[in-house]
């Protein structure tokens, strides 16, 4: 089946530092999305992308669609401890989604 | 906007006991509902779809009556977990979504444990 590949699993950074995530297919997905999730809590929507090359901020957080619609990268900049969590990528096709396994953010104070 | 409630947040329950958890539109038409299911630390699996006032449409491997799901109106799911067993404990969570192509939104999902 479709799968989204994210990795590392783990990040870890000093508060401050800026931190890119990439999400990659070998399938063409119409819409990437990147949700957060905290502990036993549902995802939160950071940001929806539904044009290839389409580049979106929100704050402090900017993805990018690739240009192939196989790829999707989030950065999160000047990282403060609440970004903690779980960052999953998302891509669409047909009104469903596909998910990432995740990647777990740890920021050191 | 786009505020999606699931409850209960968390039920313990014995084994055999039947378990109804409701996903709810607040502020917005949902007419798409989707119920996903995450073991820890893992990703979060899609149970089914459904529309309202139509069947849902359930992913491989997921038992239709094991895992019962009503979308009666435009801002209410339910999913009833028949018959529990222990190994149907997880998080399940719930999402929704408006027209075509807007992204979904999901609920705090709901914390089901067996015992």
């Amino acid at each position: 089946g479709q799968q989204l590949n994210q990795s590392p699993q783990s990040m870890f950074i000093q508060e401050g530092e800026d931190v890119s995530m990439n999400c990659t297919s070998s399938s063409i997905f119409n819409t990437w999305l990147w949700y957060k999730q905290d502990p036993g809590e549902g995802p939160v929507l950071l940001i929806a992308l539904y044009k290839a090359g389409e580049l979106t901020s929100n704050g402090r957080l900017t993805a990018q669609f690739g240009i192939t619609r196989k790829d999707s990268f989030l950065n999160i900049s000047a990282s403060i401890p609440s970004d903690v969590g779980i960052y999953f990528c998302a891509a669409g096709a047909n009104s469903k989604l596909t998910f990432g396994k995740g990647i777990t953010l740890s920021v050191r104070p | 906007g786009a505020v999606v409630s699931q409850h209960p947040s968390w039920v313990i329950c014995k084994s055999g006991t039947s378990v109804k958890i409701e996903c709810r539109s607040l502020d917005f038409q949902a007419t798409t509902m989707f119920w996903y299911r995450q073991f820890p630390k893992q990703s979060l699996m899609l149970m089914a779809t459904s529309n309202e006032g139509s069947k849902a449409t359930y992913e491989q491997g997921v038992e239709k009556d094991k895992f019962l799901i009503n979308h009666a109106s435009l801002t209410l799911s339910t999913l009833t977990v028949t018959s529990a067993h222990p190994e149907d404990s997880s998080f399940y969570i719930c999402s929704a979504s408006g027209q075509a192509n807007q992204p979904q939104h999901f609920g705090d999902g709901t914390r089901l444990s067996i015992l």
